[in-house]
């Protein structure tokens, strides 16, 4: 079993369609969590951090589910430039600052 | 803030030549990640540096790679000699915490 699993998709969603990925981990103990985006050819981008009591920043909302371990990813109101692959990370127990990446899913909002 | 700068963006080189990549991370960051991503196997690390000292390498692929951070503002990833499975993007990556920030990559080919 890979540490931190994704569907790949796509998702193809129409603009304005609420979206929702998750992304599930290996180790029960793992510390931190995040969601990151990668535009086509670009670097990751951190998005944003996943905490325990969940957070939301505009139309995205992150949660995290310890029992089920696995984290979530809510997009709202999609709009053409959220489409993207969405990477989520996983910071292992007793590994430092590393981060273990899912392979992504990739979204695709269309008109 | 100018962010993580990698060097060179693009490479294209003869199968066996050394390859060397740069990277300078955030000022004050104190880890150092090295990245390979492919369409295949995804992200995955490589080494991982903290405070200039390598502390999980096992992502290594062979004895042809090596990395090395002389100072907190450098590192070079190396391959020697260059093989064409080595075709990938190369990401540098640093962080103080555990939000790592990612530099624009280098696109290996390997013909």
């Amino acid at each position: 079993r890979k540490e931190v699993e994704q569907d790949p998709g796509p998702f193809n969603v129409p603009e304005g369609a609420t979206v929702a990925f998750n992304c599930t981990y290996s180790n029960s103990a793992s510390q931190s969590f995040f969601w990151y985006r990668q535009d086509c050819r670009k670097e990751p981008k951190l998005l944003m951090s996943v905490y325990s009591s969940g957070n939301e920043d505009g139309r995205f909302t992150a949660q995290l589910n310890r029992a089920s371990q696995y984290i979530s990813l809510l997009i709202r109101d999609s709009k053409l430039s959220d489409s993207a692959t969405y990477l989520c990370a996983v910071n292992p127990p007793n590994a430092g600052n590393m981060l273990t990446f899912g392979g992504g899913t990739r979204l695709m909002v269309k008109p | 803030d100018a962010g993580v700068i990698q060097s060179p963006r693009h490479e294209v080189t003869e199968m066996g030549q050394e390859v060397t990549l740069r990277c300078k991370p955030i000022s004050g960051h104190n880890s150092l990640f090295w990245y390979r991503q492919t369409m295949m196997r995804g992200l995955e690390l490589l080494i991982y540096f903290n405070n200039n000292v390598p502390i999980d390498d096992s992502g290594m692929p062979e004895d042809r790679f090596s990395a090395k951070m002389p100072n907190a503002s450098f590192s070079t990833l190396k391959i020697q000699p260059s093989e064409p499975r080595d075709s990938a993007v190369y990401f540098c990556a640093s962080s103080l915490r555990t939000e790592a920030f990612f530099g624009q990559g280098t696109r290996l080919t390997v013909v």
